[in-house]
């Protein structure tokens, strides 16, 4: 079956402290790979996206993500968070000729100024 | 800027009456979904167009409906919502032949309340 899971629920940093969102999925054949990013009260905004090649991408804002294909993985990573940064993050999958995108349930990211 | 845009932002309708939920877009995409996000869960896609080709996914109840009279707009009909239905409504538009074809892009969203 098609899954994606995202290790935390919630996590709560301090600013300036290192973030790691852990995010696995399950998923036959080519898949692409995408984190959004919903701030309160706001719409799903796309922070960063794999497709192919370099596994390790860069997003917006400061983010990234590495794609381990032999862990079925692709992590988010921010090496200094901010107050801003307090969001609700998801990670999801679809496969190469697009369509149905599949979430993860979602972290609550808080971070404490 | 081209845009996803979703009418109204919050909608409040009674138990069993039926209500219609409005999507535009302005990117000229020809894919457009709808989903369901509750409250503290992962959007669940409903349906899809593919141009005018309805997709419904397996598990979507038939208290949901949909149409796309053109290229610009998609509708959500709940025929009679009940408080389970209750949760955000997401529209998103991809544009196939594109080498973005598998990304999509999100509406703000239509927050549904059903007393």
């Amino acid at each position: 079956a098609q899954s994606v899971s995202q290790h935390n629920h919630h996590v709560i940093l301090s600013e300036a402290a290192s973030l790691e969102l852990g995010c696995n999925y399950s998923y036959g054949g080519t898949v692409n790979l995408f984190w959004y990013v919903q701030y309160p009260g706001q719409h799903l905004q796309l922070l960063l996206k794999y497709f192919s090649g370099d596994p390790l991408v860069k997003g917006i804002k400061g983010f990234e993500a590495e794609f381990i294909k032999s862990k079925f993985s692709f992590n988010l990573r921010k090496p200094s968070v901010q107050w801003s940064d307090t969001a609700e993050y998801f990670c999801a999958v679809n496969g190469n000729q697009g369509g149905k995108l599949i979430f993860g349930q979602g972290t609550e990211l808080s971070v404490k100024p | 800027d081209a845009m996803v845009i979703q009418n109204p932002r919050y909608q409040v309708t009674q138990f069993g009456k039926p209500v219609t939920l409005s999507c535009s877009q302005t990117l000229n995409h020809n894919v457009m979904y709808w989903y369901q996000q509750k409250s503290s869960q992962a959007p669940k896609l409903l349906f899809h167009y593919y141009d005018k080709d309805f997709n419904n996914e397996a598990d979507t109840p038939d208290n949901f409906q949909s149409r796309r009279p053109n290229t610009s707009f998609c509708f959500l009909d709940i025929r009679s919502p009940g408080l389970g239905d209750a949760a955000m409504y997401l529209c998103a538009t991809s544009r196939t032949g594109t080498a973005s074809y598998n990304e999509q892009f999100f509406g703000p969203g239509t927050r549904l309340t059903v007393l």
